[in-house]
Order: structure tokens, then C-alpha cells, then sequence
């Protein structure tokens, strides 16, 4: 198995709403990453976590929480959001630092 | 601080023309790792290639060649006889060996005709 699941594809919330969005991967990869990507913009690194703990957090509003409950499964909570938060989330995955990320397909997020 | 550039925004060609896609890097590190990756219309990111700062040789894949020179900082990628299927955006990314960041450049988006 070498692919990164994300869940859900698509998902449309309101401001006041409360999600979850979903990432696996059974590689043993000990690292994984949560990306925010704007269209027609790069991917821009919000969190990193390494054996399952956050070693990275890019400054990003609190109105993202991220958790890792275990090796394969990191979970990005959103609560309060706001339209400018729609954007392509993605989660990818490594083994260490520096090696080639696996990444998912993404979750489209729209904040209405 | 690691800083990728990619000066090309848009790149238009006609099928089977040579394109060559240009990547500007700046890091403190010794030891780093550049990438390309390509994301088609249907949004996946697609890893290309993977090279260490320690690994100048240059690289041939099929069709893709990439040409990796630390003395300019650079790492370009250049697509021979180039195919519509090709269309899509290229990322060049670059990540130092400590702290885990894989930090893009802004992308080329690579226009194909036929």
C-alpha cells in the first residue's frame, strides 16, 4: 500500500460549524504533514508531526487543530472558520526528513 | 531561511518543443534535498524526482532531464518534445536536512498545445 488517504474529497461547512478531516497511511512512515493550498498558489506547510508529535506548527490559527492519534492517522479539527480558510488541504507523509512525501488527493474545503 | 524561485508563472508551447523549467534555490544548509513535483488539473500532487545536495550528476528520465548545478544554486527541468498530456503545473521544492519543512516554489504552469 503506498498512497495516502484522505477523507472527506469535498466538504462545504459554515462558520460555525465543527469538522474533522481525515488522513492515512499505512507505510510506516513516521512523519506526516497537513498542507493548505489556495488556487493558483503553491502548497503551504501548516503543521508537521514526527513519532506522533507535533515538531511543527507554521503559525496557524487556532481555529485548526491538528492530532495524531496514532502512526497512520492524523486528523485536522476545524471549528469556526472562515471563507478566506476554502482552500485544497492536503496531507502527505514520509519516512524522515528530506525523503520524497507521499501525498494525498486532498480535501476541497469550502467555509460559506 | 530556504527560499525556492520559480521566475516562470506561465509557459505556453506547441507539442513536441523542448521546454525547460527553471528552479533558483537558497538554503544555509549543507545538506538539502530538492524536488520536482507536477500537479495535473485533477489536483494530486506527483513526485518527480528527488536529489541530494551531495548528488550533482544530471538526470534522464524518458522524456524529462533534470540539470542540478550548485555553484548557480540551480536545478532546472527541461521536458524534450513535449506532449499535451504534459500540461499542468510544475513545483520545484526544496527541504534542509533538520526541521522537516518541504517548501515550495511558486510554479510554472506549463501550457502544451497540440
Amino acid at each position: 500500500d503506498t498512497e495516502v488517504t484522505q477523507t472527506p474529497k469535498h466538504l462545504v461547512m459554515g462558520m460555525t460549524n465543527k469538522k474533522s478531516l481525515k488522513c492515512e497511511q499505512h507505510m510506516g512512515h513516521r512523519a506526516m504533514y497537513w498542507y493548505k493550498q489556495k488556487a493558483k498558489k503553491p502548497p503551504e506547510l501548516m503543521f508537521v508531526y514526527s513519532y506522533e508529535k507535533l515538531s511543527i506548527n507554521e503559525s496557524v490559527p487556532s481555529r485548526f487543530s491538528p492530532e495524531c492519534p496514532n502512526s497512520s492517522l492524523l486528523n485536522l479539527h476545524l471549528h469556526a472558520l472562515q471563507p478566506e480558510d476554502s482552500a485544497l488541504y492536503l496531507c502527505a507523509s514520509n519516512m524522515w526528513f528530506g525523503e520524497k512525501l507521499f501525498f494525498g488527493s486532498g480535501t476541497q474545503l469550502s467555509v460559506l | 531561511a530556504q527560499k525556492v524561485t520559480q521566475a516562470q508563472t506561465e509557459i505556453s508551447v506547441v507539442e513536441k518543443e523542448d521546454v525547460t523549467l527553471d528552479c533558483v534555490y537558497e538554503t544555509r544548509d549543507t545538506t538539502y534535498y530538492l524536488f520536482w513535483y507536477k500537479q495535473p488539473p485533477s489536483g494530486e500532487l506527483v513526485f518527480l524526482i528527488r536529489r541530494n545536495s551531495f548528488d550533482e550528476q544530471n538526470e534522464i528520465s524518458g522524456r524529462y532531464s533534470w540539470n542540478f548545478q550548485k555553484s548557480t544554486s540551480s536545478f532546472n527541468f527541461t521536458i524534450t518534445a513535449s506532449q499535451v498530456v504534459d500540461s499542468a503545473v510544475y513545483f520545484c521544492a526544496l527541504s534542509e536536512e533538520t526541521g522537516g519543512k518541504l517548501i515550495f516554489g511558486q510554479g510554472t504552469e506549463l501550457s502544451v498545445k497540440p
